[in-house]
């Protein structure tokens, strides 16, 4: 069964620095999300996007995250000067349609700042 | 806003049935979900169903959906130690889309 792939599976970065996490999403899918998961804390959406676009962003999707897809397969999220906060589990996910389809999530990517 | 809430933890023992429940705010959701994370792992979509539905009957999983009172539940049958999980019930969002609200997750331990 196809699925989302996410490298690393583990980052550690210093305070300030920026991070590129990757993903490959499911290839006949054309809707791609991120969310993350603060230890100990609810899975909370960052973005949505479409067709080369943001489609939706939440409050946490400030000006240091951005997100890209740099040709046909990869799919990333940069946060351009981590913080300490920003320690969490990064998940990527897609879906078929915009709509009523079920997203399929990788195994995330573990970032600690320190 | 929408707001998911699950209990966090349930023990049961090997070969019986858990029931995991989610209460959700969003009457308008069209799709709920659970998934299923295992430690270190990521979120395996487990199963879904569409608002207009009861009940959905998936080998040992059963689906259970009251509208009227907002409560989703997950029964798992026969449930072994490979069942040892965390398992988060989400809803979609109003706005229509696909940006999911998920709950608290609820952390299955199946005992011997």
């Amino acid at each position: 069964e196809p699925e989302v792939t996410q490298t690393p599976s583990h980052q550690v970065t210093q305070m300030g620095q920026e991070v590129i996490l990757r993903c490959v999403p499911i290839s006949n899918h054309l809707y791609f999300y991120w969310y993350r998961q603060i230890l100990g804390q609810k899975v909370e959406f960052l973005v949505s996007f479409y067709n080369n676009e943001i489609s939706e962003k939440s409050e946490i999707f400030d000006d240091q995250f951005s997100v890209e897809r740099p040709d046909g397969s990869n799919f990333t999220l940069k946060i351009r000067s981590t913080k300490l906060e920003d320690s969490a589990m990064y998940f990527c996910a897609s879906s078929r349609q915009v709509s009523n389809s079920p997203l399929h999530f990788g195994n995330g990517t573990r970032l600690t700042v320190t | 806003g929408e707001d998911v809430e699950q209990s966090l933890f349930l023990s049961v023992r090997e070969g019986d049935s858990s029931v995991i429940n989610c209460t959700y705010t969003d009457s308008s959701s069209t799709y709920l979900y659970w998934y299923k994370q295992e430690p270190g792992a990521g979120l395996q979509l487990l199963t879904y169903i569409f608002s207009n539905m009861d009940m959905k009957q998936d080998q040992r999983l059963t689906v259970l959906l009251n509208k009227k009172d907002k409560h989703l539940s997950l029964r798992i049958a026969d449930t072994q130690t490979g069942d040892s999980a965390i398992y988060f019930c989400a809803e979609t969002d109003t706005g229509g889309g696909n940006k999911l609200t998920f709950g608290t997750g609820t952390q299955l331990k199946v005992e011997l």
